[in-house]
């Protein structure tokens, strides 16, 4: 079945780059997902990678994917305070594609 | 042009009662998805629709059923409320596999 896991936490200082990662368990997952969730609202669709794809970029964000290890990453560069949310991580499986998430990873960016 | 929308925002429902929530989809979108996002966690499938049909479903009892309109908008219906169905509840709407958004949500507790 699906399973989607992620660090609960990660802190960096304003300016440095943020590397949030994410393993999942379905091999025939067709796209992966970045989410961003800021307190008491819904979900931002950051950037998503198919999954034949190694590498997306998409101005300040770049997504990794190890398809192999079935490791995907999201990676921050020059990290703002208002960079700071849960982001989340998911995958989309099936011909309808359902889609999982993990359990988020909050991100705390320091001034 | 509009994105998701969902109402209400906010509910209060006493346990063993039923509840309906409502989602518009964005400008286009036909596909619907539905999510229950309990706090702390991730996002949680419920099911789908697609032409007025549920396509697939999560693991979710049947208390938890859906409608699709002909305008592509839906609802949520929750029967015998618990407590533990106090969550808040997503919709995401979709047109090409890929790109699925997601509404502000509706906040549901059960008391």
């Amino acid at each position: 079945g699906e399973d989607v896991e992620q660090s609960l936490f990660l802190s960096v200082r304003e300016g440095d780059s943020s590397v949030i990662n994410c393993t999942y368990t379905d091999s025939s997952s067709t796209y992966l997902y970045w989410y961003k969730q800021e307190p008491g609202a819904g979900l931002q669709l950051l950037t998503y990678i198919f999954s034949n794809m190694d590498m997306k970029q998409d101005q300040r964000l770049t997504v990794l994917l190890n398809k192999k290890d079935k490791h995907l990453s999201l990676r921050i560069a020059d990290t703002q305070t208002g960079d700071s949310a849960i982001y989340f991580c998911a995958e989309a499986t099936g011909g309808y594609q359902k889609v999982t998430f993990g359990t988020g990873t909050k991100l705390q960016v320091i001034p | 042009d509009a994105g998701v929308t969902q109402s209400p925002t906010h509910l209060i429902k006493t346990r063993g009662q039923q509840v309906t929530l409502r989602c518009s989809p964005k400008s286009g979108h036909d596909t619907v998805s539905w999510y229950q996002q309990a706090l702390g966690q991730g996002p949680q499938f419920i099911f789908q629709y697609y032409e007025e049909e549920e396509r697939q479903r999560g693991n979710f009892p049947d208390r938890f059923s859906g409608h699709q309109f002909p305008n592509y908008s839906s609802e949520l219906n929750v029967n015998a409320l618990l407590l533990g169905d106090s969550a808040l509840y997503l919709c995401a709407s979709s047109l090409r596999v890929g790109e699925q958004y997601f509404g502000p949500g509706t906040r549901l507790t059960v008391t």
